[in-house]
């Protein structure tokens, strides 16, 4: 049962456009949401997170939505550069206990220069 | 800051051999950390939460005896993986948080596991 879903594996974007990842999740439960990145052979790093009392959370070039009656979110970044290519991760949890996060699939990111 | 160290990255070793993977968080201290396991192109599955001074709770199906988790200290906990067999062959990522509220986790490197 896959709680966190990232439904498009890939998707390639032009340097300087929006690149939009989007996440779905079922589990009303969980109140706080995260992205990561993560290069092969590489641990993810942390981008930005949400909790469940806001619908945006914004840092630089990273903006987070949190849609919680679709039970979706989606990360934007703007500009892309190239930079950017890697996977990208969103997870959730819930907020008592051990915090344990539930990771999506991830979404493999392009930026064409 | 609030950077995670995982020593080895990378082990090649035979069949039935034990191996230890560690854990280090190196300027905060970490009073619980995480262990996970990615298989190619797949999610990363959470196999056990180590709280310091206590014993690892293990998620379903993960089978405790095989993988060993210590966290002796609140910078340092330790996965040994028991008797490894070629099925054991996976990438293991630790990460960490500390203790007050929605802190994110903080990851390690990696080991890239191959069993021989």
């Amino acid at each position: 049962d896959q709680q966190v879903k990232q439904n498009s594996p890939s998707l390639s974007v032009q340097e300087g456009r929006i690149s939009i990842l989007n996440c779905d999740y079922t589990n009303s439960m969980f109140d706080y949401f995260l992205w990561y990145k993560k290069y092969p052979a590489e641990g993810p790093t942390f981008l930005i997170s949400i909790s469940s009392i806001k619908d945006k959370n914004e840092d630089g070039r990273f903006t987070v939505f949190l849609n919680k009656s679709a039970k979706h979110l989606s990360l934007h970044i703007v500009p892309s550069q190239p930079g950017d290519s890697a996977v990208y991760f969103c997870a959730a949890s819930v907020s008592s206990g051990t915090y344990k996060y539930i990771f999506g699939t991830g979404t493999r990111l392009k930026v064409l220069a | 800051g609030a950077v995670v160290s995982q020593h080895p990255s990378r082990v090649i070793c035979k069949s039935g051999t034990s191996v230890k993977i560690e854990c280090r968080s190196l300027d905060f201290q970490a009073t619980t950390m995480f262990w996970y396991r990615q298989f190619p192109k797949k999610s990363l599955m959470l196999m056990a939460t180590s709280n310091e001074g206590s014993k690892a709770t293990y998620e379903q199906g993960v089978e405790k005896d095989k993988f060993l988790i210590n966290h002796a200290s609140l910078t340092l906990s330790t996965l040994t993986v028991t008797s490894a067999h070629p099925e054991d062959s996976s990438f293991y990522i630790c990460s960490a948080s500390t203790a007050f509220g929605n802190q994110p986790q903080h990851f390690g490197d990696g080991t890239r596991l191959s069993i021989l």
